[in-house]
């Protein structure tokens, strides 16, 4: 089946610690994204990537870090710089330009500060 | 300024009603798209209904119906008959013109009554 894999579903970082969240799709779509959940809250964009090697930030970059070396995956690493890490981290994919296409979502990873 | 503004932080419908759900967006693009999505409390982001800023009938998919309306910038999600499975948060989201950024509202979150 088609469809967008995140892991681990939970994690736990150690403070100074970087830890790095899986995301694959095998729905050959161009464009993937990061998005950070606080509780109760929106989504907030971290970065997106239109193309293999390339890649945007969003509007809360700082301390989280990309890379985009397959089409099928893009990897999202916190870092210790990023202080308050502690949410819900959802990747999404979707075919590029305009129109119907909508964004498809993994199902999140619960990250956790001890 | 907020390229999406949903007002209602939370919701209350008896089960069997219908209830509206607020949307506003900010955009001078002539060319973008509307999305709803819903997302449970186990977290994943399931899509609901898209309407294009072109289409001239409001967008419907079963019990779910957009009411879009153009000139005051508004696409509110409608729910009929509402269900105990209806209860979640529910998101607006834009895509502007051919950019391949999704902007995100707040959310409102739904609770439905027996």
């Amino acid at each position: 089946d088609g469809g967008i894999t995140q892991s681990p579903k939970y994690l736990f970082r150690k403070e100074g610690q970087n830890v790095t969240l899986s995301c694959e799709q095998n729905l050959n779509h161009d464009a993937m994204y990061w998005y950070r959940q606080d509780p109760g809250q929106g989504l907030r964009l971290i970065y997106y990537s239109q193309i293999v090697n390339d890649f945007q930030k969003g509007d809360i970059a700082e301390g989280y870090s990309v890379s985009r070396e397959k089409k099928e995956s893009f990897p999202l690493t916190v870092t210790s710089a990023q202080k308050n890490p502690t949410a819900f981290y959802l990747c999404a994919s979707s075919i590029m330009g305009q129109g119907v296409e909508t964004q498809y979502f993994g199902p999140g990873t619960r990250l956790l500060v001890l | 300024a907020q390229k999406i503004t949903q007002t209602q932080p939370g919701m209350f419908v008896q089960e069997k009603e219908a209830v509206t759900l607020d949307c506003t967006y900010d955009t001078s693009d002539q060319s973008y798209g509307l999305f709803w999505y819903k997302q449970p409390s186990s977290g994943e982001m399931i899509f609901l209904i898209y309407q294009g800023s072109y289409d001239e009938q409001n967008a419907t998919e079963g019990r779910y119906s957009l009411n879009f309306q153009k000139a005051r910038k508004s696409a509110n999600l409608v729910i009929s008959a509402s269900q105990l499975g209806d209860s979640a948060m529910y998101f607006c989201a834009m895509r502007e013109g051919n950019f391949n950024k999704f902007y995100f509202g707040s959310g409102t979150k739904l609770n439905v009554k027996p």
